[in-house]
């Protein structure tokens, strides 16, 4: 699996929008990125993944760059529940693949 | 929305103890997988199963084994429990066939060894 680089913290005001980046310059053509996060002491939870398109849900939105090698997910309207640790990873999709979680971004949404 | 439940959320036991760790989901998934996740060391794979009653060890089975006999449910056993087993136990299960696989994990199990 392709490495990833994610900053250890950020801050976001409450109501605004968190933008995570994530680095992954080796990433190969068949690689998905996905994000997860996890909230302190809980399992970490799926958040979104994608190819190469941009793509949304309920959660957040996922920008990857034209040429792959980065990645922002957005939280458009951080709470103070969204105050986690992210975790980007690529990964294939096919089959059998442990999920390996690098340190991730510490997220503290401030009120 | 899937769910992945484990059977503690908090465990104590005493060293050389038998400890059982069930995790059952509820979406028909073939994959399931025990992951322990320990400060400075991320998530590690234990074991994982693809399928009824098969199973594949992961990066560190030492000290474990699993139990798949059915499809929802995938347990962990400890057969005899040493401190540094000390750790949150995560479970997760997933499609096995298709483009986009994601894993959905449980709440975990904080399991301390005495």
């Amino acid at each position: 699996d392709a490495k990833t680089t994610q900053p250890p913290s950020m801050d976001c005001a409450e109501g605004r929008a968190a933008n995570l980046p994530c680095n992954h310059s080796t990433i190969s053509g068949n690689e998905y990125v996905y994000w997860y996060r996890q909230i302190h002491s809980q399992g970490p939870q799926y958040i979104i993944h994608g190819l190469k398109n941009n793509e949304t849900n309920e959660m957040a939105s996922l920008i990857i760059t034209e040429d792959r090698k980065s990645s922002t997910l957005i939280l458009p309207h951080a709470t103070l529940r969204d105050t986690a640790v992210y975790y980007c990873i690529v990964r294939l999709g096919w089959g059998y693949q442990k999920v390996t979680f690098g340190t991730g971004t510490k997220l503290q949404v401030i009120p | 929305d899937v769910k992945v439940t484990q059977s503690s959320r908090y465990l104590v036991k005493r060293t050389g103890e038998k400890v059982f760790l069930e995790c059952v989901q509820d979406m028909d998934h073939e994959n399931m997988f025990w992951y322990r996740q320990d400060p400075g060391l991320g998530l590690r794979l234990i074991y994982f199963s693809y399928d009824v009653k098969m199973k594949e060890k992961g990066d560190i089975p030492e000290g474990y084994s699993v139990s798949r006999e059915k499809k929802e449910r995938f347990s962990l056993i400890l057969e005899s429990a040493s401190t540094n087993q000390t750790s949150m136990y995560l479970c997760a299960s997933s499609l096995r066939y298709g483009p986009q696989i994601t894993q959905y994990f449980g709440p975990g199990t904080r399991l301390t060894v005495l």
